[in-house]
């Protein structure tokens, strides 16, 4: 009774070319949230969905992007991944904003080369 | 700015052995508080959080964090810590703004001797 499914749960890709990651949830929750992990370090968030309205980190790169085509569906788009863009990536979900817990994937570990 | 920290980067203990991981926060109002575990190549799971109330909050897997406004601390505790327990263990406070942005410490990362 998976609730926050992420796939693939590992992904590599070239320097340069397109990758798509995706997640999906069963609890029908509101908010969907993508956040960067490095190795050793702590999860950092990259934006938000609440519902359909989309809420980027100041600091984000340009070169992530995401789509929300419907409440169980989010995907992380990065246009042109680094070698500095290797990372866990995680997706998680609440049912609403303010101070409500958040749900994770297991993540999506992502290989550049 | 709204920040946590986690001073002990590595913790070692034995097996049946008490725990405390410590967390100290900086927050401009009441802070929302939250343990994370992460078991290796996982996301994170929620063990406890403190929102209002009580200030000595029951997780799940036996443990416990206590609020202490006046420290600013929210320290996790496990009387006896198990071999599965080994795993990292991330501090978070709820942040400012209208969503709920997590502030996440550095973590601890915890081994257990058999």
């Amino acid at each position: 009774d998976a609730m926050v499914i992420q796939n693939p749960r590992y992904q590599v890709t070239q320097f340069g070319k397109p990758v798509t990651l995706s997640c999906s949830q069963t609890l029908n929750h509101n908010v969907m949230y993508w956040y960067q992990q490095k190795s050793s370090q702590a999860p950092k968030l990259l934006f938000h969905y609440y519902d359909k309205d989309f809420n980027n980190e100041a600091d984000t790169p340009d070169n992530f992007q995401s789509r929300r085509p419907n409440t169980s569906f989010c995907f992380l788009d990065i246009r042109s991944p680094g070698l500095g863009d290797a990372a866990m990536y995680l997706c998680a979900t609440s049912r609403d904003r303010g101070a409500d817990t958040q749900y994770f994937g297991p993540g999506t570990r992502l290989t550049v080369l | 700015a709204q920040s946590v920290t986690q001073p002990d980067i590595h913790i070692t203990v034995s097996e049946g052995a008490s725990l405390e991981l410590r967390c100290n926060y900086s927050y401009g109002a009441t802070p929302y508080l939250f343990w994370y575990v992460q078991s290796p190549g996982q996301g994170l799971q929620l063990l406890l959080k403190y929102f209002s109330g009580d200030t000595l909050v029951q997780g799940i897997k036996g443990f416990e964090a206590e609020f202490k406004r006046s420290q600013s601390s929210f320290n996790l505790r496990k009387p006896s810590v198990h071999w599965s327990d080994a795993a990292e263990y991330f501090c978070a406070v709820g942040g400012p703004g209208g969503y709920n942005k997590l502030i996440f410490g550095a973590g601890t990362r915890l081994a257990v001797h058999p």
